[in-house]
């Protein structure tokens, strides 16, 4: 049965920490990991990972890919309360299925 | 560029009722997907619509359905509605049919309420 496994289910930070969200898979025929952040209404689109070890940034926001190991992580430095949402990892197959995991709830304290 | 465009926004329904939900895609995407989001459950995919044919659907009971129209616009409906069905209901649209390198752009979502 195909499925993604994000942890934690949710955390609480304090503003100017890092924090690390990882997400791993099992699905058959992997294709690309995606990940989203969402945080009132519509989930919006950060990063998509297709080879492992190659870093994908965007300003305080990085994510890699492990295809070996099966997971991928999402790393956010000097957290500030804008972050605050909750983060979904989905994974793409050859099957052109997409699987979403359950997502992780961050909560920003100033 | 208009985004995806859901409606209603929000709604209340009873138990046994049907609904029908719609969503107009990005201009120019001709694929449309349907998830049902639940705090308990995550995101689960309903179907995939592309050129008006059902492409993929997922796990869910024949009292779910959908169609899309020649315009790639989108509409989905819950017959004989649960308390369980109470859930967030994202569309989302690409240019094509899913691939590893397409992106999905969501909708805001329906919020539906069963009593």
């Amino acid at each position: 049965e195909d499925k993604v496994v994000q942890s934690p289910l949710s955390l609480v930070v304090h503003e100017g920490d890092t924090v690390t969200l990882n997400c791993s898979y099992e699905v058959t025929n992997f294709r690309s990991l995606l990940w989203y952040k969402q945080e009132k209404k519509a989930p919006t689109f950060l990063f998509m990972l297709t080879s492992s070890g190659i870093e994908k940034k965007s300003g305080r926001l990085s994510s890699i890919l492990d295809k070996k190991e099966l997971f991928s992580i999402l790393n956010i430095t000097a957290t500030q309360t804008g972050d605050s949402a909750v983060y979904l990892c989905a994974v793409t197959t050859g099957a052109n299925n997409l699987f979403f995991g359950t997502g992780t709830r961050l909560t920003v304290i100033p | 560029k208009a985004g995806v465009t859901q409606t209603p926004r929000y709604l209340i329904k009873t138990r046994g009722q049907q609904v029908t939900l719609s969503c107009s895609p990005i201009s120019g995407h001709r694929s449309v997907s349907w998830y049902q989001q639940t705090p308990g459950q995550g995101l689960q995919f309903l179907f995939e619509y592309f050129s008006e044919t059902q492409r993929n659907k997922g796990n869910f009971p024949g009292r779910f359905s959908g169609r899309q129209f020649s315009n790639s616009r989108s509409e989905m409906n819950v017959s004989t509605l649960e308390l369980g069905d109470s859930a967030l209901y994202l569309c989302a649209s690409m240019v094509g049919p899913s691939s590893g390198a397409n992106v999905l752009t969501f909708g805001a979502g329906s919020r539906l309420t069963v009593l």
